[in-house]
């Protein structure tokens, strides 16, 4: 129940093209959904989050569309462009902590120029 | 303002041996918490301190021990290492209580090798 679960491993898309990548959760206690972006040698940055009070949110070319009844979520780049190439995490955790991140095992996206 | 830094950035020890890894929390942060990364996977919440004590813990054995100090720095211990152990290991820092809840940090990891 505390898993979170990511698809696809793997995306190649071409330059403009529109990755989208999806998770999906078990426990209905999560109510903080970030997306993470990790390049090669780095740790993640935080790219976008959403919480479950709102179906879409948006930041420059990144949405986060989210489906409460569904429990899953998903990550949309607009226009993507080669720099985008890195490998994406989702992650969840619960409103009565301050920590423990649940996270996804990772799309790696590359997007062709 | 100052991101998270960790050190050291690489280390290889040899099975059975000990490890200290360090992480400066980001300026104005007083939560830390360290996560497990291996390789092609995503990271494993190991433990985070608050107020210089530990306030969660994740599936990890007590040989994973931490410390946090009153500037908020901190640090992970690992005894015994196994070869298992060999990982990326991260530092995040956020501050608690936040409006801008849970929104953690990462600094870029130490990438621990154990042979």
């Amino acid at each position: 129940q505390q898993q979170v679960k990511q698809s696809p491993q793997s995306l190649i898309v071409q330059k403009g093209g529109i990755p989208i990548i999806n998770c999906a959760y078990e426990n209905t206690a999560f109510d903080y959904f970030p997306w993470y972006q990790q390049f090669p040698g780095k740790g993640p940055a935080l790219l976008i989050a959403i919480r479950p009070d709102v179906s879409e949110k948006k930041e420059g070319r990144f949405t986060i569309s989210f489906n409460k009844s569904a429990k899953q979520f998903s990550l949309h780049i607009m226009d993507s462009q080669p720099g985008d190439s890195a490998t994406y995490f989702c992650a969840a955790s619960k409103g009565d902590s301050n920590y423990q991140l649940i996270w996804g095992a990772g799309t790696k996206l590359i997007i062709k120029p | 303002e100052t991101g998270v830094t960790q050190s050291p950035t690489h280390l290889i020890k040899t099975r059975g041996q000990q490890v200290t890894l360090r992480c400066s929390s980001q300026s104005g942060h007083n939560t830390v918490s360290w996560y497990q990364q291996a390789l092609g996977q995503g990271p494993q919440f190991i433990f985070q301190y608050y107020r210089e004590e530990e306030n969660g813990r994740g599936n990890f054995p007590p040989r994973f021990s931490g410390l946090q100090f009153p500037n908020y720095s901190s640090e992970l211990n690992v005894n015994a290492l196994e070869l298992d152990d060999s990982a990326l290991y991260l530092c995040a820092s956020s501050f608690f209580p936040s409006g801008s809840y849970n929104e953690q940090f990462f600094g870029p990891g130490t990438r621990l090798t154990v042979l």
